[in-house]
């Protein structure tokens, strides 16, 4: 099986820009999360999704919002783009109830300048 | 309020010594714990869990996790430590009440040949 994939990889964007993360699960996954990882902070949950509707979200502000497709894939944006954005943005998807652990992909390293 | 803790930063221990990655949380009622290990440019990988049953659970690569109720408290343990073990591990929590899961800061494990 295939495993999380996200795209891009890398991503260099400047100041009051948006970007557009996306994030495809393993096959048969419903539920994908997403979170910033940054050497401060550590790993910080975003939202989750589950079956295409938010089913849990963390405390950050609108600017970051995220939605799923009917095939599961996922996207994530942030509009209005700060420096204190720039970090490594992971993708992890699982089966689908709580109990389910995640499967973490490799992530999208995004850099703001 | 929920919250998962790894009291060590850094851990350093010889090779084929037992290694101990502390992590306490703090959270009302059963919840769901999950250690996970990400390798230097690797993605996080999940390394066991516990939901219910046995308080001694094993997982990938060796390791296992002891749930002690009265202590919140979830330290992973190796009984003889490889070099190739050096990585970050995180400890994670998720209360089923509301689906929110928090990862701990991490700690670093370095084996020392």
């Amino acid at each position: 099986k295939a495993g999380v994939t996200q795209t891009p990889r890398y991503l260099i964007k400047t100041r009051g820009q948006q970007v557009t993360l996306s994030c495809s699960p393993i096959s048969g996954h419903r539920s994908v999360s997403w979170y910033q990882q940054t050497p401060g902070q550590g790993l910080q949950f975003l939202f989750e999704y589950f079956s295409e509707t938010q089913r849990n979200k963390g405390n950050f502000p609108g600017r970051f919002s995220g939605r799923q497709f009917s095939n599961s894939r996922s996207e994530m944006n942030v509009s209005t783009l700060e420096l204190g954005d720039s970090a490594l943005y992971l993708c992890a998807s699982s089966l689908a109830g709580v109990s389910y652990e995640q499967y973490f992909g490799p992530g999208t390293r995004l850099t703001v300048t | 309020a929920q919250s998962v803790a790894q009291p060590e930063d850094q851990v350093n221990v010889a090779e084929g010594n037992p290694l101990t990655v502390k992590c306490t949380y703090s959270v009302s009622g059963n919840p769901y714990l999950f250690w996970y290990v990400q390798y230097p440019n690797r993605g996080l990988q999940f390394l066991l869990k516990y939901i219910t049953g046995d308080n001694l659970v094993k997982g990938s690569y060796g390791f296992e996790a002891e749930f002690n109720k009265s202590q919140t408290s979830f330290h992973l343990k190796k009984p003889s430590a490889l070099v190739s073990d050096s990585a970050l591990y995180f400890c994670a929590v998720r209360d089923p009440r509301d689906d929110k899961i928090i990862f701990g800061k991490g700690t670093r494990l370095h084996i020392l040949p």
